[in-house]
């Protein structure tokens, strides 16, 4: 099975803190994925990543930043948090030649900023 | 742009009946595919079924079916026999054209009443 694990399911931080959402997979996948659910908005794209040292903005990308290092690992750094990034935070791969196209997921990480 | 609706924001079916959950979509693609992904209250986003776009026969596994309708860009999920576990977050999502991500809708809320 496929897993895809982030670092932490609940988080606190304080505004105008550097935060680091970690993202890692287990399968070798090419493509990774981070998105932000908030009620009523359903999943919003913020950053996506094709390959390592590869990234492309998504929807949302404003006061956030990725980083690849390693093709298994994918970060997603909030650079000076602020409240409105209070938010779940949705970490997803996917092979680039799945027959699929299906994304799989992570737990989530609930991100609040005081 | 692609675009995917969810019209339905909660929904409530009783245990053992049936219930339909709606999407529609709009796209200019010829390929693509649709999925339905359940998020239960401890968060993990999985796959229910997917359809891919080419096929004219609805796809199923196991309880759930889909109502793909390609002309009229609708793609409904059926479940068949609720149980109390099928209490989620539904998503309908659209992967197609040139981007590798999914555009997802904005959920429904389904309960289960026993």
């Amino acid at each position: 099975d496929v897993k895809v694990t982030q670092s932490s399911r609940y988080l606190v931080k304080r505004t105008g803190e550097k935060v680091f959402l970690e993202c890692v997979q287990d399968m070798d996948h090419e493509n990774m994925f981070w998105y932000r659910q908030d009620p009523g908005l359903g999943l919003r794209l913020i950053y996506f990543s094709y390959d390592v040292k590869m990234k492309e903005k998504g929807d949302i990308p404003e006061g956030y930043s990725v980083s690849r290092e390693k093709k298994e690992r994918f970060s997603l750094i909030l650079e000076s948090a602020s409240t409105n990034q209070t938010s779940m935070y949705l970490c997803a791969s996917r092979p680039f030649w799945g027959t699929g196209r299906e994304q799989y997921f992570g737990p989530g990480t609930r991100l609040t900023v005081t | 742009a692609q675009t995917v609706t969810q019209s339905q924001p909660e929904m409530s079916v009783q245990e053992a009946e049936t219930v339909t959950l709606s999407c529609t979509y709009d796209t200019s693609e010829s390929d693509y595919y649709l999925f339905w992904y359940k998020q239960p209250p401890s968060r993990q986003m999985i796959l229910v079924i997917r359809q891919e776009a080419y096929k004219q026969q609805n796809a199923t596994e196991n309880r759930f079916s889909v109502n793909f309708q390609k002309a009229a860009k609708s793609f409904s999920l059926k479940i068949s026999d609720s149980q109390l576990g099928d209490a989620a977050m539904y998503f309908c999502a659209f992967y197609g054209g040139s981007q590798g991500n999914l555009i997802f809708g904005k959920g429904t809320k389904l309960s289960v009443k026993p």
